[in-house]
């Protein structure tokens, strides 16, 4: 069965910080990779995607993710962060199994960006 | 267009009564998806849709629940002899095709007192 971990629990940044928020997944096959996002009173949304190709993936607002097989990881990241990005980060992992995607989700990080 | 619709927002009742919970998914979208969100938690797989049948049920925490999609649009989660340990976000997401990211709805949030 596949797993994902999401190590940070909570993360406080000043803006301008960098951001880099961990996530490992567990699974032997071919896996599609995500971030999802929750801004406060919002619904979860789509931050970026990894299917195949290169690694570095960019998604919106800035944020990027690396696919790097060996560890198992698929961390997201962004040079300087800013008060808007407060929200909790989601990493999701998906595997083909029985013909439709099965979408396993961390137990989430919440970013809190001070001004 | 339209997002996901989940209704009601809020739902409160009481310990041992029944609840439904609607989602409306985005129009055209066939896969659907429940999952089910507790404070601190990441969101949990309840059960997932193809058109009009389930065709995976096996995050359905026991007999009490159930879901239908009758006409592969909108669906339905009922809870039966609701328990306070029942009380979570429900949530609802939509997709076009394998392998499209989930859209999701804003969920229910549901307090069993």
């Amino acid at each position: 069965a596949q797993s994902v971990s999401q190590h940070n629990h909570h993360v406080i940044l000043s803006e301008a910080a960098s951001l880099e928020l961990g996530c490992n997944y567990s699974y032997g096959g071919t896996v599609n990779l995500f971030w999802y996002v929750q801004y406060p009173g919002q619904h979860l949304q789509l931050l970026l995607k990894y299917f195949s190709g290169d690694p570095l993936v960019k998604g919106i607002k800035g944020f990027e993710a690396e696919f790097i097989k060996s560890k198992f990881s698929f961390n997201l990241r962004k040079p300087s962060v800013q008060w808007s990005d407060t929200a909790e980060y989601f990493c999701a992992v998906t595997s083909n199994s029985g013909g439709y995607q099965k979408v396993t989700f961390g137990t989430g990080t919440k970013l809190q960006v001070i001004p | 267009g339209a997002g996901v619709s989940q209704t009601p927002s809020n739902k409160v009742t009481e310990k041992g009564k029944y609840v439904e919970l609607r989602c409306d998914p985005i129009s055209g979208h066939t896969a659907l998806y429940w999952y089910r969100q507790s404070l601190g938690q990441g969101p949990e797989f309840l059960i997932y849709f193809q058109g009009t049948g389930a065709a995976d049920d096996s995050g359905l925490p026991n007999d009490r629940f159930f879901a239908v999609r009758p006409e592969g649009s909108v669906s339905t989660l009922k809870i039966q002899r609701t328990e306070r340990g029942d009380s979570a976000v429900y949530l609802c997401a939509s997709s076009e095709m394998l392998n499209s990211p989930l859209h999701f709805g804003n969920g229910t949030r549901l307090t069993v007192t």
